[in-house]
């Protein structure tokens, strides 16, 4: 059964360095997301992207972060600057024929020290 | 602003117990309502999704019911097993949005 993947599954970063959260979303999906967990939290949106570009985000998504579909596979989250409170787990989503039914990935559990 | 909250927040059950989790969300229009079951340090795995034209979604032992009406959906699980335990969560999403607003959950222990 497609699945939605997530890689890496844990990234240990500096704070004030640049990651990037990569996700492949099943693969004849439209539209994808990406979510962030703090420990203890709830699941929170963070942006949607659909037809190569962002369709809606949420306050928390800053110009710290963007995301980019680089090639016809690979759907990511970078961070610019990474700080403390952005530990946190990522989630991937995308959505398939059944609209607006997301699949989520494994998630990449984030540690900023 | 669109929120969901779920009732209660913790939920230690004996082996065997029906139970019933709750999910409230305060937009009426609603698109769909998924549950999601995670595991600690985990991630989410789906259990049933309701679409707004929808009243119930059944799975094996899982039933969820979703009342637009009064704001409401209900998981049900039957005859509950040490393996459930786990936090079970709700989402919802709305018209013209793509996005989930997610509850807080409900940490469910069941005691064998």
């Amino acid at each position: 059964e497609p699945e939605v993947t997530q890689t890496p599954s844990h990234q240990v970063t500096q704070m004030g360095q640049e990651v990037i959260l990569r996700c492949v979303p099943i693969s004849n999906h439209l539209y994808f997301y990406w979510y962030r967990q703090i420990l203890g939290q709830k699941v929170e949106f963070l942006v949607s992207f659909y037809n190569n570009e962002i369709s809606e985000k949420s306050e928390i998504f800053d110009d710290q972060f963007s995301v980019e579909r680089p090639d016809g596979s690979n759907f990511t989250l970078k961070i610019r600057s990474t700080k403390l409170e952005d530990s946190a787990m990522y989630f991937c989503a995308s959505t398939g024929t059944v609209p607006y039914e997301q699949y989520f990935g494994p998630g990449t559990r984030l540690t900023v020290t | 602003k669109q929120e969901v909250t779920q009732i209660p927040a913790a939920l230690s059950v004996p082996e065997g117990e029906n139970l019933v989790l709750n999910c409230s969300f305060t937009d009426s229009a609603i698109y769909n309502l998924q549950w999601f079951r995670q595991d600690p340090g985990k991630g989410l795995t789906s259990l049933l999704l309701i679409q707004s034209s929808q009243r119930e979604q059944t799975s094996g032992r899982l039933n969820a019911s979703l009342d637009k009406s009064s704001g409401r959906s209900t998981l049900y699980i039957a005859a509950s097993q040490p393996g459930d335990s786990a936090t079970y969560l709700c989402a919802d999403t709305t018209s013209g949005t793509y996005k989930y607003i997610f509850g807080t959950g409900t940490r469910l222990k069941v005691l064998a």
